[in-house]
């Protein structure tokens, strides 16, 4: 059972419009989350985190959302560039980060220009 | 700039061969992680290590064993390559209680076993 679920695998967005990427999570116990990019044939990269005792955190074009209630994160870009185009991983710990990551499947974000 | 490095980038190699995947990172991390990942699947955890001489298996049932024997080294080995090990393989390294931006990933190794 996945505990961490990226529901879209894919995402088409035009340059300069907002890119929207979700994340849900199952684990109550989960309190450090992170999003990775990841181009073909690379490693993923560390994008952007959160931690539970924030609900928002910002990085230049970069922004993530996180509603604890809800067990939902969300990443936004803005404003999309074709160089976003990528795969997104979100990825979910327990304990500060003490506990292993568990990653989502991914979505695949399309900037066209 | 990478700090961890995975040789080889691309592998095609015989079924029943025995294959070793390379992983070398210069941060002087304590954890150090190997990830499986089929195309459009997400990341399943199949070893990791604490430090040196400290070896778990992951989430992820696998046939693959590992070793860490120096902190800079983590190599994973299949004794008996099959079809079903056809896929890509994610090195990663952390700071033992994570850094804020979690693991540092290698570029990766994709194995075809035909």
């Amino acid at each position: 059972d996945q505990q961490v679920k990226q529901n879209s695998p894919s995402l088409s967005v035009q340059e300069g419009r907002i890119s929207i990427l979700n994340c849900d999570y199952t684990n109550s116990m989960f309190d450090y989350f992170l999003w990775y990019k990841k181009y073909p044939a690379e490693g993923p990269t560390f994008l952007i985190s959160i931690s539970s005792i924030k609900d928002k955190n910002e990085d230049g074009r970069f922004t993530v959302f996180l509603n604890k209630s809800a067990k939902h994160l969300s990443l936004h870009i803005v404003p999309s560039q074709p160089g976003d185009s990528a795969v997104y991983f979100c990825a979910a710990s327990g304990r500060n980060y003490g506990q292993n990551f568990v990653f989502g499947p991914g979505t695949r974000l399309s900037v066209l220009p | 700039e990478a700090d961890i490095y995975q040789t080889p980038r691309y592998l095609v190699i015989g079924t029943g061969k025995k294959i070793t995947l390379e992983c070398s990172q210069t941060m002087g991390h304590d954890k150090m992680y190997w990830y499986q990942q089929d195309p459009g699947m997400e990341l399943h955890l199949i070893h990791y290590s604490y430090g040196v001489n400290s070896t778990e298996k992951g989430d992820l049932s696998s046939e693959s064993t590992v070793s860490r024997i120096r902190t800079e080294h983590f190599p994973l080995t299949l004794e008996s390559a099959r079809p079903s090990h056809t896929s890509q393989y994610l090195c990663a390294s952390s700071e033992f209680q994570g850094p804020a931006g979690g693991y540092t990933f290698g570029s990766g190794t994709r194995l075809t076993v035909v």
